[in-house]
């Protein structure tokens, strides 16, 4: 079964305008981490947000935000002000529990965001 | 401003040969991710280790992967022999749990291995 699912395979915003990119994860641990991961055509990975499942707070970072909602599995990525720079892969990926004391980081297969001038 | 590093950041090679890619994790880091990268497959993780210890290495092919961590300022991915379905972008990332369930992970440039 999936862990991590995103939608979106590509998604086309319009500069300035928000941005949601959906995510949503099957977990039956209590204890887990939601990360956010850029992709631009470089090739290099970065760590946008992250989100710890016992946080009450939604993180944000900038103009970045993790909209979590826990009951529905879902942390979606939102980004204010879209910049034409924003164009790039965007990864979901969560963090959990292996046999009760390992943990492994496991990736969606991505939403790729085309910002138009 | 502190990165993982890894080398080489490209390679081209004949099917058979012997591959080895190297990573500098961050300093101070206690987790180090190894993944590969395909237009098909996506990010898939291949192994890692905590405290140089290899915790999970169930997504690599044990045939021809290994990977090791000789000290904690170096990990190692080898492929021998090599194919050219191992063509792929290889990534090491590096990771430390700062708080409870708080956790920060850095990607390296990664090494993209063409093998005809």
């Amino acid at each position: 079964a999936q862990k991590i699912t995103q939608t979106q395979p590509g998604m086309f915003v319009q500069e300035k305008e928000a941005v949601t990119l959906d995510c949503t994860y099957d977990t039956s641990d209590q204890s887990y981490g939601l990360f956010w991961y850029k992709q631009p055509s470089s090739g290099e990975m970065i760590f946008l947000i992250y989100q710890g499942s016992y946080d009450e707070q939604n993180a944000t970072e900038g103009r970045y935000s993790l909209n979590f909602q826990k009951a529905r599995k879902s942390a979606n990525l939102v980004i204010s002000a879209s910049q034409l720079g924003d164009s790039a892969m965007y990864f979901c990926a969560m963090r959990e529990t292996v046999s009760g004391r390992d943990d492994k980081i496991i990736f969606g297969k991505g939403t790729r965001l085309h910002i138009l001038p | 401003d502190a990165r993982v590093t890894q080398t080489p950041r490209h390679k081209v090679t004949e099917m058979g040969q012997e591959v080895t890619m190297r990573c500098q994790p961050i300093l101070g880091h206690n987790t180090v991710f190894w993944y590969r990268q395909t237009m098909m497959q996506g990010l898939e993780l291949l192994a890692y280790f905590r405290n140089r210890a290899p915790l999970d290495d169930s997504g690599m092919p044990k045939d021809r992967f290994s990977a090791e961590m000789p000290d904690a300022t170096l990990a190692t991915l080898k492929i021998q022999p090599s194919e050219p379905r191992d063509s792929a972008v290889y990534f090491c990332a590096s990771g430390l749990v700062f708080r409870d369930w708080a956790y920060e992970q850095y990607f390296g440039p990664g090494t993209r291995l063409t093998v005809t």
